[in-house]
């Protein structure tokens, strides 16, 4: 069990720029979530997969954000023509979903800075 | 929108000294959880208690839940140095049509040797 790891770990861009992420899961999860994550504040849920099915997306997701889960295993999240309200931690988690208690493991993060 | 509120938002103790935090949300829920987080890193869970649940331990963790009040607990008994980082509660509630979770803003721990 090598956890979710996200990559890049830090990405320092300028307004108007697009940015990727990518999410590997925990390789058994079929869930996979985005959450992103400002100074001070708790996690707020973007959207989450189960296998390749973008099940549910969260306001928060504007149409600047695109995120796909081709075969159902890593995640990309994309973010178009950047802007400086978009400075966060961009976290990714997976979880298994026959469990009946789920528990969400959470990868280390992308910080980004958008100049 | 957050759905849960850590109070307090900040807590200085010193080692061997326990260490407490409560929580708070408003919808009625599936399970809490607990997540602690070092500076700028990512979320570690710690303990998951369920709707049903009314108390929970994991080593030096308690969690208690109150379904009733809508709140919850977490114990850090005999702290140590290593236990400074911020601690979230999060909540899974019965109304949503998948499993996100909802996030406190979390309370800060301080640990001093």
């Amino acid at each position: 069990d090598t956890g979710v790891s996200q990559d890049p770990r830090h990405k320092i861009t300028k307004r108007g720029q697009n940015v990727t992420f990518r999410c590997d899961p925990i390789s058994e999860h079929n869930r996979l979530y985005w959450y992103r994550q400002t100074l001070g504040q708790g996690p707020e849920f973007l959207t989450y997969f189960q296998n390749e099915a973008q099940l549910e997306k969260s306001r928060l997701l504007s149409d600047r954000f695109s995120a796909e889960r081709p075969k159902g295993s890593f995640s990309t999240l994309e973010i178009q023509r950047t802007e400086q309200g978009d400075s966060a931690m961009y976290l990714c988690a997976s979880s298994l979903a026959n469990r009946p208690q789920e528990t969400q493991y959470f990868g280390p993060g992308t910080r980004l800075l958008v100049l | 929108s957050q759905q849960g509120e850590e109070d307090p938002q900040a807590l200085s103790i010193q080692e061997g000294e326990n260490a407490t935090m409560n929580c708070s949300y408003k919808t009625s829920i599936n399970n809490l959880q607990w997540y602690r987080q070092n500076s700028g890193r990512g979320l570690v869970h710690l303990i998951l208690i369920r709707s049903n649940e009314r108390e929970k331990h994991s080593g030096r963790l308690r969690v208690t839940l109150d379904t009733s009040k809508k709140s919850s607990s977490l114990l850090i008994t005999a702290s140590r140095a290593a236990d400074t980082a911020s601690y979230f509660c999060a909540t899974d509630a019965v109304s949503n049509s998948g499993y996100a979770l909802n996030f406190g803003k979390g309370t800060s721990l301080l640990v001093t040797p």
